[in-house]
């Protein structure tokens, strides 16, 4: 139980495009998600923290319009990095919880821009 | 804000072997949650344990156990019989409780861990 989706896994794309990423808990409905960046050898820093039909809280350092987070469904949420550039490469990971559970992470999604 | 360290970039231990990770932490709350999260080289975060600040007994899961000391706001991990399966990075995090509004975790900066044959 407590299975937690991202798509895709890895994705490589050119300066400027903007790339979508779906965070999915298949066997349970989330209260909150959650989304992460990590860089290399670097613990989990918190972008910003959604709940289903209300606006995302971001981290302070992190720009919403650049991070689009859209929580349409108890289910799903996604973050989408418009016009991305070279910098925005990383390893993104979501996560998931309901009241009183502890978060549980998607395999998270390599994002490479070149 | 909570803080959360560990002070221990890496370490490494022969198979079957005990080992212990550390962390700190700093708060001014009284009632929170504390975890200990793995990510293998897959990437993938994997929950190990979890603690809850108001009960004293220590919690375990099989090989892993935890030495929680409220007062010195320390939360170490000890794996016994550590499995080649073990290595990984190991993250120590920190959340508020439920009915406080803010749920999110903050992580410590990690401890490798590498188990040699």
């Amino acid at each position: 139980g407590a299975v937690v989706s991202q798509h895709p896994s890895w994705v490589i794309c050119k300066s400027g495009t903007s790339v979508k990423i779906e965070c999915r808990s298949l066997d349970f409905q989330a209260t909150t998600m959650f989304w992460y960046r990590q860089f290399p050898k670097q613990s989990l820093m918190l972008m910003a923290t959604s709940n289903e039909g209300s606006k995302a809280t971001y981290e302070q350092g992190v720009e919403k319009d650049k991070f689009l987070i859209n929580h349409a469904s108890l289910t799903l949420s996604t973050l989408t990095v418009t016009s991305a550039h070279p910098e925005d490469s990383s390893f993104y990971i979501c996560s998931a919880r309901i009241t009183d559970q502890p978060q549980h992470f998607g395999d998270g999604t390599r994002l490479s821009i070149l | 804000a909570q803080t959360v360290t560990q002070s221990q970039p890496e370490m490494s231990v022969q198979e079957a072997e005990t080992v212990t990770l550390s962390c700190t932490y700093d708060t001014s709350e009284n009632n929170y949650y504390l975890f200990w999260y793995k990510q293998p080289p897959s990437r993938q975060m994997i929950l190990v344990i979890r603690q809850e600040a108001y009960k004293q007994q220590n919690a375990t899961e099989n090989r892993f156990s935890v030495n929680f000391q409220k007062a010195a706001k320390s939360f170490s991990l000890k794996i016994s019989d550590s499995q080649l399966g073990d290595t990984a990075m190991y993250f120590c995090a920190f959340m508020n409780p439920p009915n406080f509004g803010n749920e999110k975790l903050t992580f410590g900066t990690g401890t490798r861990l590498t188990i040699i044959p």
